[in-house]
Order: structure tokens, then sequence, then C-alpha cells
């Protein structure tokens, strides 16, 4: 049972234009969600979350939107740059059901062309 | 952000010996630790969360005799994959939390046994 999906598998996109990737979940029961890069072979990093109070969060070229009544979360990176190029991953807390266990998508991959 | 040190990066082991791989929290204290394994182009599942100084709690269809999880202080986990086997091989990648709601990643361990 995949509770937190990320549909596209991949995404390619030019430099300079916007990137967004999307990700949907079925537990109403998820209060943060987070946004996860990774490179090959290394761990993922933390890029940006957002509380289920909130249907917005911004930090620089990175915002991620939330819509509860849809359980659809998304990232938008804009400019895209060459460096961004990594595969995304989801992640979803639910706090009163798992403590600080995070449910990840299945990730996509982004490739930002020049 | 935090820093999250995982060991080694990179290990090849003969098929029936085990092997440790430590995850350590350098500049916070982890009050809990998780283990992920992940798959060649698929998601990080989730092996088991382990408390400082009790028992880890193992996901459902993970071995708790053949992944154990010690986690005797705050800054450190390890996990042992014991009498390992070539489907053992994988990519184990451990995560700490101290309390608040991002988790931070180690670095990741590519193990293969031959």
């Amino acid at each position: 049972d995949q509770q937190v999906k990320q549909n596209s598998p991949s995404l390619s996109v030019q430099e300079g234009r916007i990137s967004i990737l999307n990700c949907d979940y079925t537990n109403s029961m998820f209060d943060y969600f987070l946004w996860y890069k990774k490179y090959p072979a290394e761990g993922p990093t933390f890029l940006i979350s957002i509380s289920s109070i909130k249907d917005k969060n911004e930090d620089g070229r990175f915002t991620v939107f939330l819509n509860k009544s849809a359980k659809h979360l998304s990232l938008h990176i804009v400019p895209s740059q060459p460096g961004d190029s990594a595969v995304y991953f989801c992640a979803a807390r639910d706090f009163t059901g798992g403590g600080n266990k995070l449910t990840f998508g299945t990730g996509t991959q982004l490739k930002v062309e020049l | 952000g935090a820093v999250v040190s995982q060991h080694p990066s990179r290990v090849i082991c003969k098929s029936g010996t085990s092997v440790k791989i430590e995850c350590r929290s350098l500049d916070f204290q982890a009050t809990t630790m998780f283990w992920y394994r992940q798959f060649p182009k698929q998601s990080l599942m989730l092996m088991a969360t382990s408390n400082e100084g009790s028992k880890a709690t193992y996901e459902q269809g993970v071995e708790k005799d053949k992944f154990l999880i010690n986690h005797a202080s705050l800054t450190l986990s390890t996990l042992t994959v014991t009498s390992a086997h070539p489907e053992d091989s994988s990519f184990y990648i451990c995560s700490a939390q101290g309390g608040n709601t991002e988790a931070f990643f180690g670095q990741g361990t590519r193990l293969t046994v031959v």
C-alpha cells in the first residue's frame, strides 16, 4: 500500500525554466511533508518542508505547495539549473500514528538540460 | 543543516560473513535513528526505527535476527547484517532526528555480498 505516490518517474526541463514535481498521498493523518534531493550513491539531503496547516512555503528557488483537500503537494524549482538534476523524493509524517517516521514516495528523476 | 556520518560508504564481503555499518550524528543528539534500504530505481524502504537505549522497532517483513540494530548512545547507531547473502546486496541509509521534524541522512553504504 503506497501511501505516498510520485506518479512521474522522470521529468526533463530546460535550464532556466520551471520544474514542477508532484506528489500525492492517501493518509489524511499526515501532518508534515518534506522534499529531499538525492544524488546517486549518496544519502538524501533535505530541501524544504511544509506543515499541514500551511498551503505554501518558499525558500529561494524552491517553493512547496500543499492542497490538503486534494491530498496533493508539489515542489516548484525556478529557475531550474543543471545542478538540480537528481532524484527528488517527497516524504510525509503521521506523528500520531508513527512518531517521527517518514513515509517516502518512489522518487522523480529530474534532468535539467542546457 | 545537521551532519550525519555513515561508515563505511562501500563494503564488499563474502557470503556468510557479517558486516557492521555505523551511523553517527556529529553535531546533535539523535534520539531516534532510522535505517533504510534502497533497491535500484526504487524508493527508500524503512527497515527499522531505533530509539536510544531501547530495542529497535522493525518494519513488517524485516528479519530482526538478520539485521541487528544497536542504538547505544545519542550519537551512534549500528546496523549489523549477519550471515550476509548476495540478496542482501543493496544501498543502506541511516537517518537521525533529534526531536525536530527534519530527518538528516547519512551518505549511505553500498553493500555488495559476493
